[in-house]
């Protein structure tokens, strides 16, 4: 069935860096989402991709829906503690109906001060 | 504000007994989610319902079960057939057109089994 295979895992970075994530694929996606979710809290949407090639910005962030439809990536900028948390990536789950969606397994985000 | 309010946040339960998790919202959305999240895992849907009175299993459904009787409550219950339920549980609602596939989650439940 379809997968989604988030990477790193994890990540330990200072504050002030960068971050870069990744989210592949084996098969084609029409929708991709970004969820942030803080410990002990629900995953909260961050970008939601509708095209192939398409670049979104959310303040600080960036997310790009891959052009061969089966990747997509999300960037931070100048890394804040506050963004420590989990990080998932959604697509359709193209067996069942909508809303039916299949995540990742999450890039752990810590952010040293 | 509108959102999603699940309750209990924290619940402890003994083997043997079923126990039911609350979910209601109040953002008119037709379609609502449950899924089930462990420590280092994705999230996996157990059940979605797209309209009142009727739902559907999702990948893992054994030992769960559901009821939708009004737009605004989608209740999970963890049976006790279900043999590993110590989870977090989140639920989720999604509304029409091209948000259909926008979720917007609760802030879950933590189901702990003594």
């Amino acid at each position: 069935g379809q997968q989604l295979n988030q990477s790193p895992q994890s990540m330990f970075i200072q504050e002030g860096e960068d971050v870069s994530m990744n989210c592949t694929s084996s098969s084609i996606f029409n929708t991709w989402l970004w969820y942030k979710q803080d410990p002990g809290e629900g995953p909260v949407l961050l970008i939601a991709l509708y095209k192939a090639g398409e670049l979104t910005s959310n303040g600080r962030l960036t997310a790009q829906f891959g052009i061969t439809r089966k990747d997509s990536f999300l960037n931070i900028s100048a890394s804040i503690p506050s963004d420590v948390g989990i990080y998932f990536c959604a697509g359709p789950n193209y067996g069942g109906s909508q809303g039916n969606l299949i995540f990742g397994k999450g890039t752990k985000l810590s952010v040293k001060p | 504000d509108g959102g999603i309010t699940q309750s209990p946040k924290y619940l402890f339960r003994k083997e043997g007994q079923n126990v039911t998790l609350s979910c209601e919202q109040n953002l008119n959305h037709d379609a609502m989610y449950w899924y089930r999240q462990d420590p280092g895992q994705g999230l996996r849907l157990i059940y979605y319902s797209q309209i009142v009175n009727d739902f559907q299993k999702g990948d893992i459904a054994e030992g769960y079960s559901v009821s939708r009787e009004k737009k605004e409550s989608f209740p999970l219950t963890v049976t006790s057939a279900q043999k590993n339920p110590t989870a977090f549980y989140l639920c989720a609602s999604s509304g029409q057109g091209i948000g259909a596939n926008v979720l917007t989650f609760g802030a879950g439940s933590r189901l702990t089994v003594l």
